[in-house]
């Protein structure tokens, strides 16, 4: 069974660009989580989809943005990048059902490390 | 809010030493916790899932246990290997307030020196 596929890797960027990153869950989940790790701040969460819709949402600015596609797969997108937003981007899948679990085993992917010069 | 400390922040032993990796979370109503190790560079990877309801949880030569009461948990390594060499992070699930209350510990970096 393949695990969560993050793409791409590694990219740069220069500020006031923006970015899209993509993660493709294992199969058969439907949650996928974002999340931001940098040495300073350790691991923040970004936000939450399940079937297409955005339940939880951390705190960070509307430059962050994601979506879900009916296949689960999610992408999430930076706009107008700051050098700030240099960070290991990773992306988490479970299956919990939504229903009765709050948060069901996280999954997580290689991450999409983001350089903004 | 929750918080969740792992202390040391960073470890040496030598190879074939058994050791103890410690995670604190002051808020006991806790749904689940999960260890994850960290190669540079790289994603989480899951060890171990300890439900609230369980104890303890065994995956090879890892052993985690649960003490909601003492806010507690362990990461046991028997027998440690160079390959072993990583951070290890807890994350601690609420039982209410979904995917954003999920906490997670600034890990413990290990090193296995051979």
């Amino acid at each position: 069974k393949a695990g969560v596929t993050q793409t791409p890797r590694y990219l740069i960027k220069t500020r006031g660009q923006q970015v899209t990153l993509s993660c493709s869950p294992i199969s058969g989940h439907r949650s996928v989580s974002w999340y931001q790790q940098t040495p300073g701040q350790g691991l923040q969460f970004l936000f939450e989809y399940f079937s297409e819709t955005q339940r939880n949402k951390g705190n960070f600015p509307g430059r962050f943005s994601g979506r879900q596609f009916s296949n689960s797969r999610s992408e999430m997108n930076v706009s107008t990048l700051e050098l700030g937003d240099s960070a290991l981007y990773l992306c988490a899948s479970s299956s919990e059902t939504g229903l009765l679990k709050p948060t069901g085993e996280l999954f997580f992917g290689e991450g999409s490390r983001l350089t903004v010069l | 809010k929750q918080e969740v400390t792992q202390i040391p922040a960073a470890l040496s032993v030598p190879e074939g030493e058994n050791l103890v990796l410690n995670c604190s979370f002051t808020d006991s109503a806790i749904y689940n916790l999960q260890w994850f190790r960290q190669d540079p560079g790289k994603g989480l990877t899951s060890l171990l899932l300890i439900q609230s309801s369980q104890r303890e949880q065994t995956s090879g030569r890892l052993n985690a246990s649960l003490d909601k009461s003492s806010g507690r948990s362990t990461l046991y390594i028997a027998a440690s290997q160079p390959g072993d060499s990583a951070t290890y992070l807890c994350a601690v699930s609420p039982v209410a307030g979904g995917y954003q209350k999920v906490t997670f510990g600034t890990g413990t970096k290990l090193q296995v020196i051979p």
